[in-house]
């Protein structure tokens, strides 16, 4: 059972343009939430996170939006630049010392010129 | 700044045999993780390692077994491979899971192929 759903595979966006993707989760004892952003033939590279505490959490360009209530949380990208076309995965993760990231299937994004 | 090292980067065998997968983390990074990444997947975790112990376990197979060394790198061992292995590996590390928990690092992974 996916416990991380990102339900869109693809989004093409338009360079200059705000870029929204959404992932969804089931398990109430996530509270802490990724995004990971990956390059072909590269890791996963950690973008920005967000702790269950918090619902909104900015870095620059990027910002992730948490709404517990409904168990959703958004990357918004903007303005959205070329170099932005990747796979971003949405990840999750409860407060155990050990526990381990889950995954979402990730969204490739593409920039549009 | 020093990254997650994995070896090799690209790997052939044929089914039944045997490969061996190595990750340097991070110097003092405490933790390591191996995913698995199949095609058109998500990243699976598979198991995971704190002060060469092992942390967690997820959805490995038996025919796997992983190690953490006195220097912390760490092997990840596949016997009997299948066709259904080949897939991307990555392994990542990370330090302190308190309130400064900045995600893992990853590796670029090494893409397994079994022919």
């Amino acid at each position: 059972d996916q416990q991380v759903k990102q339900n869109s595979p693809s989004l093409s966006v338009q360079e200059g343009r705000i870029s929204i993707l959404n992932c969804d989760y089931t398990n109430s004892m996530f509270d802490y939430f990724l995004w990971y952003k990956k390059y072909p033939a590269e890791g996963p590279t950690f973008l920005i996170s967000i702790s269950s505490i918090k619902d909104k959490n900015e870095d620059g360009r990027f910002t992730v939006f948490l709404n517990k209530s409904a168990k959703h949380l958004s990357l918004h990208i903007v303005p959205s630049q070329p170099g932005d076309s990747a796979v971003y995965f949405c990840a999750a993760k409860s407060g155990g010392r050990d526990d381990k990231i889950i995954f979402g299937k990730g969204t490739r994004l593409h920039i549009l010129p | 700044a020093a990254g997650v090292i994995q070896s090799p980067r690209h790997l052939i065998k044929e089914k039944r045999e045997t490969a061996t997968l190595k990750c340097y983390p991070i110097p003092r990074h405490d933790t390591v993780y191996w995913y698995q990444q199949g095609p058109g997947q998500d990243p699976q975790f598979l198991i995971s390692f704190y002060e060469k112990m092992q942390s967690d376990k997820g959805s490995i197979p038996d025919r796997f077994s992983a190690q953490q060394f006195s220097d912390y790198h760490s092997e990840l061992n596949m016997s009997s491979l299948e066709l259904g292995d080949s897939a991307l590996y990555f392994c990542a590390s990370s330090l302190d899971q308190g309130p400064n928990f900045y995600g893992y690092t990853f590796g670029s992974g090494t893409r397994l192929t079994v022919v």
